[in-house]
């Protein structure tokens, strides 16, 4: 089983919908949780961090589900520059600093 | 804020040649750094990780190597370059747990 799993997907959604993805990982003893976008032929930026109480950026939503292992990221009223592969990352798995990133979900936001 | 600077943004270059990628951070001191690759429509691949001045980890076997001369710079060489070295390098770093990348490498082995 990969350490952190992603839908490839793409999700291909028209403007002003509302998207969802989950991310899952293996690893129960991990610490911190990200959600980071990069768009074609770009660097990977932080998109937001993903606390167990869940946290809200804008139409962005993330929460965290220790008991299933689990992170989600919800994008309201889509827009088309939503556009971008979301990479889940987790890290603090066992004392260690090393991030695991996903491979990615694909979205492509339509008029 | 750190800012990482990476250079050049595009290279081609033939099977064989040696390779020089060079990452500076900017805004910050003693981050961990790290070089990952990313083949084209793949996900990263983590190569090195340092978390200090001379201390490099590598994580795979590979015709790849990093230095870290200096506090804030982070350095990816090849002696020999494969066509399967070609993909996209990215340097980041880290002070705590959130990464930040750099803008990137694109490289093109033929």
């Amino acid at each position: 089983r990969k350490e952190v799993e992603q839908d490839p997907g793409p999700f291909n959604v028209p403007e002003g919908a509302t998207v969802a993805f989950n991310c899952t990982y293996s690893n129960s003893a991990s610490q911190s949780f990200f959600w980071y976008r990069q768009d074609c032929r770009k660097e990977p930026k932080l998109l937001m961090s993903v606390y167990s109480s869940g946290n809200e950026d804008g139409r962005f939503t993330a929460q965290l589900n220790r008991a299933s292992q689990y992170i989600s990221l919800l994008i309201r009223d889509s827009k088309l520059s939503d556009s971008a592969t979301y990479l889940c990352v987790v890290t603090g798995s066992g004392g260690s600093y090393i991030p695991t990133f996903g491979r990615g979900t694909s979205l492509i936001v339509h008029p | 804020s750190q800012t990482i600077h990476q250079w050049p943004a595009t290279l081609v270059q033939p099977v064989g040649s040696p390779l020089s990628l060079e990452c500076t951070v900017e805004g910050t001191s003693n981050p961990n750094l790290y070089w990952y690759r990313q083949a084209a429509g793949r996900g990263l691949q983590l190569l090195f990780y340092s978390v200090g001045i001379g201390q490099i980890s590598s994580e795979v076997p590979q015709n790849l190597s990093a230095s870290r001369p200096q506090d804030r710079q982070f350095i990816l060489s090849s002696k020999k370059l494969l066509l399967s070295d070609s993909g996209f390098y990215l340097c980041a770093a880290s002070r705590g747990n959130e990464q930040f990348f750099g803008p990137g490498t694109r490289l093109t082995v033929l």
